[in-house]
This record gives structure tokens, C-alpha cells and sequence, in this order.
């Protein structure tokens, strides 16, 4: 357990509905990321906070994507109109920045399956 | 797109094996992590190696960094059982900001008793 905790750990809905994921973060640290990850692929970067301002958005990003992190702690990731290309593993990650290269903690990640 | 590919996709090994897995990546780096992931679950974080480091340790754990081929292996001795998971090399974006990672593909290994 790595203090990052991501909720619901699995979420199957039907194509065209919302769903939202939230991540607790690692109380002191200020970054919070979001990948998405494939099955047989590595994590793909989707967006990233630090503290509550959202500073990098992935191509990967859609208009149907939205992130947040309203007061610098836990962050939600919506998805509007779900596809079935969707589907994938949604992981959140936090890091303190301290000067050099982030080392990130991941959370469990939240298994989503459109049908 | 990934930056990383790793090589091989897929590695088994007997218990007490050494495992190789290598990593090339497309940019310059200032930094190389590895990062391991157990089934269907979360990535737990092992070792960073700089770009102005060849080779680190961490317990049976030896990274190699070589920035003029843009590549890095990580190397397990002695392996178990448990060590059986997916291991990713993890780079910085471009410019070395920002904080993201781009994960290459991934190498599942497999530890048999």
C-alpha cells in the first residue's frame, strides 16, 4: 500500500454514460498525475495537477475528459459519454517535488469496463 | 506515444535465474526509473538511475544507464518467486519537465518455483 488510494477499484457501465473516479493523493504531496493503462501496455500519461492548478493535458485527452483538483488534495477524473474504447485501467499517481526527479507513488488503479 | 521499448515483452525464468530486461528510449534524459507492477494492480517504484550515472544498485536490483545509446537494463539477481510481475522503464517528458513519465511497453516476467 503506497498511501495513494483510488476509488471505486472497478466501475462497468454502459456506452454513453458518465462516470467519475476519484484519488486521494499522499497527503503532503503536491503533484497528482493520471495515466491510463491497457491491457499488455504500459501507463499511458493523461494529465497532471500540481497543487490545484492542472499544468499538462495528453493529446490522449479528450473533450470528453475533464480533471480536477479543486483545493490542491484529492482530484476526480470525469468521463463524459463513455465509448468502449474507454475501457482500461485509470491510474492516479502523487510525488513531492523537491528540486530533481519525482519518484511517484501509485494507487491501485480503478478498472473501467464499458459495455 | 510511448517513448520507451522494452525488450523482451516477455521473459521465464527458473527461481535463483538472473533476469535481464533492457529499455531503449527516443530523447535525452536527464534520469531512467523502473518501475514494477504486480498483476492487475498498481506500479510500485524501484530505482532511479541520472544520466550522469552508469550503473546503481539497489539489493538484487542493477540498473545501467547508457545515454549515447539511449538504452538501460535492469538486471535481477538471484530471482524468486515473487518477483514475478510486469517491470517498466519510465523516462521524463520532453524537455526533462513537468514531472510526467512516458512508460515504455513493458517486460512481464515470470518466475517459476
Amino acid at each position: 500500500d503506497t498511501g495513494v488510494s483510488q476509488d471505486p477499484r472497478h466501475k462497468i457501465t454502459k456506452r454513453g454514460q458518465n462516470v467519475t473516479f476519484r484519488c486521494d493523493p499522499i497527503s503532503e504531496h503536491n503533484r497528482l498525475y493520471w495515466y491510463r493503462q491497457t491491457l499488455g501496455q504500459g501507463p499511458e500519461f493523461l494529465t497532471y495537477f500540481q497543487n490545484e492548478a492542472q499544468l499538462e493535458k495528453s493529446r490522449l485527452l479528450s473533450d470528453r475528459f475533464s480533471a480536477e483538483r479543486p483545493k490542491g488534495s484529492f482530484s476526480t477524473l470525469e468521463i463524459q459519454r463513455t465509448e468502449q474504447g474507454d475501457s482500461a485501467m485509470y491510474l492516479c499517481a502523487s510525488s513531492q517535488t523537491s528540486g530533481g526527479p519525482d519518484t511517484q507513488y501509485f494507487g491501485p488503479g480503478t478498472r473501467l469496463t464499458v459495455l | 506515444s510511448q517513448q520507451g521499448e522494452e525488450d523482451p515483452q516477455a521473459l521465464s525464468i527458473q527461481e535463483g535465474e538472473n533476469a535481464t530486461m533492457n529499455c531503449s528510449y527516443k530523447t535525452s534524459i536527464n534520469n531512467l526509473q523502473w518501475y514494477r507492477q504486480n498483476s492487475g494492480r498498481g506500479l510500485v517504484h524501484l530505482i532511479l538511475i541520472r544520466s550522469n550515472e552508469r550503473e546503481k544498485h539497489s539489493g538484487r536490483l542493477r540498473v545501467t544507464l547508457d545515454t549515447s545509446k539511449k538504452s538501460s537494463s535492469l538486471l535481477i539477481t538471484a530471482s524468486r518467486a515473487a518477483d514475478t510481475a510486469s517491470y517498466f522503464c519510465a523516462s521524463p517528458g520532453l524537455y526533462n519537465q513537468g514531472g510526467k513519465l512516458i512508460f515504455g511497453q513493458g517486460t512481464e516476467l515470470s518466475v517459476k518455483p
